[in-house]
């Protein structure tokens, strides 16, 4: 059964650094999303891609995120500055019909 | 708005009991409503959902009900087994499209052996 897949499994960074956070959706799905949940909490909704644009992003998805397709494969979070809040496991979710959203096994992102 | 309020938070039943988790929504567009099932560490996992034109769906254990008038949906696990311990979460979305779902604050569920 395909999977989404998600690299690293693990990222520790230093505050203020750049991190790039990297998904290989489902092959013949079309929507893409970035989900993040701070340990402990829900799942946070960030941004959704369809069509090789932003559909909709929340309030988190701040000037400090960006996301990518920069192949017919690849679907990355950039994160350009990091803060010690960015601390979060972070899903990709990808999604073909009707409505399932199959997500990633996650990446834990740590901010020291 | 699109939030969802979700209890109780945690949930300690015996093997072989019933588990109830609830709830609630209030956004009208809401028509797609899943339950994920989320192990430590490990991904959300989708174990059922039901869209709004049914107001029961049934799969082995599993039940979801969804009351659109009242915007209630609650999850039904019978027969409880030590392996359905973890947490879960009830989401909301709109079918079709790119939407995202928004997920309710989950339900620690235990299950005593």
């Amino acid at each position: 059964e395909p999977e989404v897949t998600q690299t690293p499994s693990h990222q520790v960074t230093q505050m203020g650094q750049e991190v790039i956070l990297r998904c290989v959706p489902i092959s013949n799905h079309l929507y893409f999303y970035w989900y993040r949940q701070i340990l402990g909490q829900k799942v946070e909704f960030l941004v959704s891609f369809y069509n090789n644009e932003i559909s909709e992003k929340s309030e988190i998805f701040d000037d400090q995120f960006s996301v990518e397709r920069p192949d017919g494969s690849n679907f990355t979070l950039k994160i350009r500055s990091t803060k010690l809040e960015d601390s979060a496991m972070y899903f990709c979710a990808s999604r073909g019909q009707p409505d399932e959203q199959f997500f990633g096994p996650g990446t834990r992102l740590t901010v020291l | 708005g699109e939030n969802v309020e979700q209890h109780p938070s945690t949930l300690s039943v015996q093997e072989g009991d019933s588990a109830v988790i609830k709830c609630t929504y209030s956004d009208s567009a809401s028509n797609y409503f899943p339950w994920y099932k989320q192990e430590l560490g490990k991904r959300p996992q989708l174990i059922i959902d039901i869209r709004s034109n049914v107001g029961e769906k049934k799969d082995q254990r599993i039940a979801v009900t969804l009351n659109k008038t009242a915007k209630h949906f609650s999850l039904h696990i019978t027969e409880t087994q030590p392996e359905d311990s973890a947490v879960y979460f009830c989401a909301r979305g709109e079918s079709g499209g790119y939407q995202k779902v928004t997920f309710g604050t989950g339900t620690k569920l235990q299950v005593i052996p």
